[in-house]
């Protein structure tokens, strides 16, 4: 059984603070999608990273996957109070099944104005 | 384009009561997906459709649930004798094709068991 550990559980930092959250597995995976949810919605994917050591910027946001895809980074810089919610990450496995996603637990992350 | 379109968004049912969860996928896609999300827990892979084929319902409890596509009309997750574990918000996700298609998500149907 693949799993996805995300750390940390929780962050309440302060706007203006940079912050980075993990995702990691023994498991490789073929791709990772890093996901946001607000109370009471569906998540939206924020981004997807296929290969291994791949960068991608979302304006403040910078996620980082793995060598060995095995795991994942996001980083925001100068965060705001927009920014607060829970931040998932989501690894497709191996052989084309990509609708089977197995996702994290998430980090609940809050921006205090 | 309208996202995947899910309903009821709320739903309170009694132990033992019948729930039906409604999803539309997005305009032009064909394959459906149902996960869970249960307090404190990752979401969960339940269940994968095209229409009218059930293609992988390994994530599936394996009595009182299941779910269809039909030719015409949105997919639908049954749930019978609904028990207080059930209570979970349950999500809908939609995409083109499964290699290299994007899966969106719908917005969630909240069940609550009392």
């Amino acid at each position: 059984t693949q799993l996805l550990e995300q750390s940390p559980q929780f962050l309440s930092i302060q706007e203006g603070e940079n912050l980075t959250v993990y995702c990691n597995s023994s498991s490789v995976f073929s791709s990772l999608q890093w996901y946001r949810q607000e109370p009471g919605e569906g998540p939206v994917l924020l981004v997807t990273v296929v290969t291994g050591g791949e960068v991608k910027k979302l304006k403040r946001l910078t996620f980082q996957f793995g060598d060995a895809r095995k795991d994942s980074s996001l980083h925001i810089t100068a965060a705001q109070p927009g920014d607060t919610g829970l931040y998932l990450c989501a690894g497709e496995s191996s052989g084309g099944s990509n609708y089977k996603l197995t996702f994290g637990k998430g980090t609940l992350l809050t921006v205090n104005p | 384009n309208a996202g995947v379109m899910q309903n009821p968004r709320h739903l309170v049912r009694r132990r033992g009561q019948e729930a039906r969860l409604r999803c539309s996928p997005m305009k032009g896609h064909s394959h459906v997906y149902w996960y869970r999300q249960l307090p404190e827990e990752g979401l969960k892979f339940m269940v994968y459709l095209q229409k009218e084929n059930i293609i992988d319902e390994s994530g599936m409890p394996k009595e009182r649930f299941s779910a269809e596509f039909p030719k015409e009309g949105p997919s639908i997750l049954r749930i019978q004798q609904v028990v207080r574990g059930d209570s979970a918000a349950y999500f809908c996700a939609s995409s083109r094709g499964t290699t290299g298609n994007t899966i969106y998500f719908g917005e969630g149907s909240w069940l609550t068991v009392v």
